[in-house]
């Protein structure tokens, strides 16, 4: 199983509301990351956890707020959302700590907020 | 991180050899260059990486000048599946959790 599923696909939401993207594997990587993609741009990294932990954080925003729960889940929860926040949110994963490996991706989830 | 060019757009007939290359003229000696394509609202998909030597797999070939600082991924009988953007990046070190830093890459369209 090389894969990475996220859910939902797509997500509409106000920007009073709080929403969760989230993300599973289950190839036992150890690392897994949030990517923000904008229409036409490539993917910027948001989040980084390593072995369950939070490892590099981009300067995001605190309404942008992952959480690990073990080592096959990722989430993003969502709070007071902009409007210029819509996109698309890719989550992916990797063994650590090697080198040389590769990363894979889920299909993404495509967030509007209005 | 080095930084890699790429050209912004490519077309390539379909069933033929598409070419892309990728300048990373400040690339480390231990730094990795890895190939990555998107279609179209789709999440990113890994093509090939390597060092030093050429490397060939299922899906392209990838050819690493002697000085490391280009390199070139072959699609060798492009289809029109094969209409994607392709990135080409150069991996930061270990310590850096290996993230994955994306550059503009190359929209390449595969025409019949």
């Amino acid at each position: 199983d090389t894969e990475v599923t996220q859910t939902p696909k797509h997500l509409v939401m106000g920007m009073t509301n709080k929403k969760s993207l989230k993300c599973e594997q289950h190839m036992g990587h150890r690392a897994m990351y949030w990517y923000k993609q904008k229409a036409k741009k490539p993917p910027e990294l948001m989040f980084v956890y390593s072995y369950e932990k939070l490892s590099i954080n981009e300067s995001v925003p605190s309404r942008f707020s992952p959480e690990c729960p073990n080592s096959s889940l990722l989430n993003l929860h969502l709070h007071a959302l902009q409007p210029e926040d819509s996109a698309l949110y890719l989550c992916a994963s990797s063994q650590v700590p090697k080198l040389n490996t590769e990363a894979f991706f889920g299909q993404g989830t495509r967030l509007t907020v209005v | 991180d080095a930084k890699t060019t790429q050209p912004t757009s490519m077309d390539c007939a379909e069933g033929r050899a598409a070419n892309l290359p990728c300048n990373h003229s400040t690339i480390s000696g231990n730094e990795y260059v890895y190939w990555y394509r998107q279609i179209h609202s789709q999440g990113p998909q890994y093509i090939i990486h390597g060092l030093k030597n050429n490397e060939t797999n299922e899906m392209a070939s990838l050819i690493i000048t002697e000085d490391r600082k280009s390199s070139t991924l072959i699609l060798p009988h492009a289809t029109l599946r094969d209409t994607a953007v392709y990135y080409c990046i150069v991996r930061a070190p270990p310590d850096s959790w290996g993230k994955l830093q994306f550059g503009a890459g190359t929209q390449v369209v595969v025409t019949p």
